[in-house]
């Protein structure tokens, strides 16, 4: 059962906006992941904020993760056309090193 | 540096043909994942090695098996194939989580069962 849910399932901004997409999930967690795939292609990290973490910054992403609300956002600042992809979040839970995986979101970044 | 690499990359099979997939990493990684992505389900994990000579189950592992051959190479066999089974499969691998680490995908093998 998926413990990550996107919001939205979708999104399309122009070139150059910002984008927000966020996460809620369930059980306790003790961090939090999210990913990007581009069409046809494997997954690729992006980004971990640990469960006593607030923020996280990398280039153009910012993560924040609300550990009472049960929810994180991933904000992409001055977007690209190749930032064009779906992206996961993903909860890791546990002593173990699994991790359960969102439905994603669709964004699209028009020219 | 390849990262994670599966083969084959495509593959078509008839209902009841077997088939298994092959994943190796040559990052020197101790855990290994399979996943299937389906359509509007985001990634569903089938079975997971914590470390070499162990496998557990995940989410959906009915009508799987897995090998974990050595330290690299962890595969994935369809014993007796369903077009249930039709799907993306990928392969990650990743350092123990205890500290929180991220996982490194395959771009995939394209299973389709007639």
């Amino acid at each position: 059962s998926q413990q990550g849910e996107e919001d939205p399932q979708a999104l399309s901004i122009q070139e150059g906006e910002n984008a927000t997409m966020n996460c809620s999930y369930k059980t306790s967690i003790n961090n939090l992941q999210w990913y990007r795939q581009n069409s046809g292609r494997g997954l690729v990290h992006l980004i971990l904020i640990r469960s006593n973490e607030r923020e996280k910054h990398s280039g153009r992403l910012r993560v924040t993760l609300d550990t009472s609300k049960k929810s994180s956002s991933l904000l992409i600042t001055a977007s690209r056309a190749a930032d064009t992809a779906s992206y996961f979040c993903a909860t890791g839970t546990g002593a173990n090193s699994k991790l359960t995986f969102g439905k994603g979101i669709t964004l699209s970044v028009r020219p | 540096n390849a990262g994670v690499t599966q083969t084959p990359k495509f593959q078509v099979l008839k209902t009841g043909q077997s088939m298994t997939l092959q994943c190796a990493q040559d990052m020197n990684h101790n855990s290994m994942y399979w996943y299937r992505q389906d359509p509007g389900m985001g990634l569903r994990l089938i079975y997971y090695s914590a470390s070499e000579g162990t496998t557990d189950k995940g989410e959906v592992p009915n009508g799987y098996n897995v090998s974990r051959l050595n330290k690299r190479e962890f595969s994935l066999r369809l014993e007796s194939a369903a077009p249930s089974q039709t799907s993306v499969y990928f392969c990650a691998s990743s350092e123990p989580q205890g500290a929180g680490q991220p996982q490194h995908f395959g771009d995939g093998t394209r299973l389709s069962i007639l």
